[in-house]
């Protein structure tokens, strides 16, 4: 069965520093890996996903992720955040089944920007 | 293009109620997909839909939740006999037809069981 563990479930930071959210997976197969943000009073939009190809993925607003086979992980990080990141961002796995994209996702990080 | 939508966006019921959820997924996505997010959680697949049919409802809990999607568009999450334990916000996401595309996903509906 396959799991995601987000190591942190809260992480203040000052604006314009850089933050890292840990996200560690587990699966005995090859998955496809993504990051969701949810923020304040909205649904959840997709930030960036690794299906195959470069390791490093990037996002349109600055963040980026690096998927690590070995480590298993995808770390997600941006080298300065804005008060607008102020969200909570979801890691999440998936594998192919009967043509469904089933998603497992973490427990989430809430990323709080203090001025 | 329009989004996914959810309604109601709130629904308060007492234990023992039947309730329904309603999802209208975007224009011309396949591939429909019911999860269920608890406080504090991040969110948990409840069942997938293929056009009409669901190929996928080992995320169902129990007999007491049923989905339909009668025509390949809108979708009805049916809930029976609530519990308290049902409360939570529940999430609908829709893709196109190939597997690696994005989940799009809806609002959610809050299900506060009383």
């Amino acid at each position: 069965a396959q799991s995601v563990t987000q190591l942190d479930s809260q992480v203040p930071v000052f604006e314009e520093a850089p933050v890292e959210l840990r996200c560690n997976y587990s699966s005995s197969v090859s998955v496809y890996l993504f990051w969701y943000v949810q923020y304040p009073n909205q649904g959840l939009q997709l930030l960036l996903k690794y299906l195959s190809g470069s390791t490093l993925v990037e996002s349109i607003n600055g963040f980026e992720a690096e998927f690590n086979k070995s480590q298993t992980s995808f770390h997600l990080r941006k080298p300065s955040v804005h008060i607008s990141d102020t969200a909570e961002y979801f890691c999440a796995v998936s594998k192919l089944f009967q043509g469904a994209q089933k998603l497992v996702f973490g427990q989430g990080t809430r990323l709080t920007i203090n001025p | 293009g329009a989004g996914v939508s959810q309604t109601p966006s709130n629904k308060v019921t007492e234990k023992g109620k039947y309730v329904e959820l309603r999802c209208d997924p975007i224009s011309g996505h396949t591939a429909l997909y019911w999860y269920r997010q608890s406080l504090g959680q991040g969110p948990e697949f409840l069942i997938y839909f293929q056009g009409t049919g669901a190929a996928d409802d080992s995320g169902l809990p129990n007999d007491r939740f049923f989905a339909v999607r009668p025509e390949g568009s809108v979708s009805t999450l049916k809930i029976q006999r609530t519990e308290r334990g049902d409360s939570a916000v529940y999430l609908c996401a829709s893709s196109q037809l190939h597997s690696t595309d994005t989940q799009y996903f809806g609002p959610g509906t809050r299900l506060t069981v009383l």
